[in-house]
């Protein structure tokens, strides 16, 4: 299996930061890397597909980058919304594989 | 937009079965773009993949518990169902149902997620 790691498991920000979340994978995935947004007791939200391209109705400030094994979502101005546990997860091979996820939370 | 939705039992005794069905709506789930997934969350815990399924019955399993799982369709009813046999109680989790885009698969939209609960 494809093994995904996340890090930092956690981080705190002020509204307006730019906050950049990284998440590495144990084997070359080229572009078959995608970010969900998870709020609690809702259903999880697609943020991004193929590395970097925008879900239709996400806003801007979220963008993601990266090729082969490393990764990065970045939040370009922290919005009290924004507010919830994000994870990354590989399309490349089955089984598809998450990562453990990381806390965003607004000071 | 397509919606989904999980119904099932809550609670499950062990070495039982567990049976959740993902009902789909204001969609097709008659369309070789898509696959139908099962995702699960035990509390405090990350995600983890455990079926997909397409239209026609093509079926994908994560070997972690590929003896134990079934996944199936009904187009006619625009569901699909997942069982799981056996539980124990590190199946408790939050079982989310989506649908998979074919090519770059990634998983839109979700559902709710149901928590299932093992115990006697």
């Amino acid at each position: 299996d494809i093994q995904m790691t996340q890090s930092p498991s956690s981080l705190s920000g002020s509204e307006g930061d730019r906050v950049t979340i990284t998440c590495r994978s144990s084997q070359h995935i080229t572009r078959y890397l995608n970010w969900y947004q998870h709020k609690l007791g809702k259903a999880p939200k697609l943020l991004i597909y193929s590395a970097s391209t925008l879900q239709s109705g996400v806003p801007p400030r979220f963008s993601g980058s990266g090729y082969g094994t490393d990764f990065t979502l970045t939040i370009s101005s922290l919005q009290p919304e924004d507010s919830a546990i994000y994870y990354c997860q590989q399309s490349y091979n089955f089984p598809w594989t998450f990562g453990q996820g990381t806390k965003v939370e607004i000071k | 937009q397509v919606q989904l939705q999980e119904s099932g039992p809550r609670l499950v005794k062990p070495w039982e079965t567990l049976s959740l069905t993902c009902t789909v709506s204001n969609g097709s789930i008659s369309s070789s773009s898509y696959f139908w997934g099962w995702i699960r969350q035990p509390p405090g815990q990350g995600l983890e993949w455990l079926a997909d399924i397409s239209f026609s019955g093509t079926t994908y399993y994560n070997p972690s518990l590929k003896s134990r799982l079934t996944i199936s369709i009904d187009t006619s009813k625009s569901q699909f169902s997942l069982t799981l046999t056996s539980v124990i109680a590190t199946d408790t989790a939050v079982y989310y149902c989506a649908r998979r885009i074919a090519n770059w698969n990634y998983f839109d939209p979700w559902g709710q997620g149901t928590l299932v609960t093992v115990s006697s």
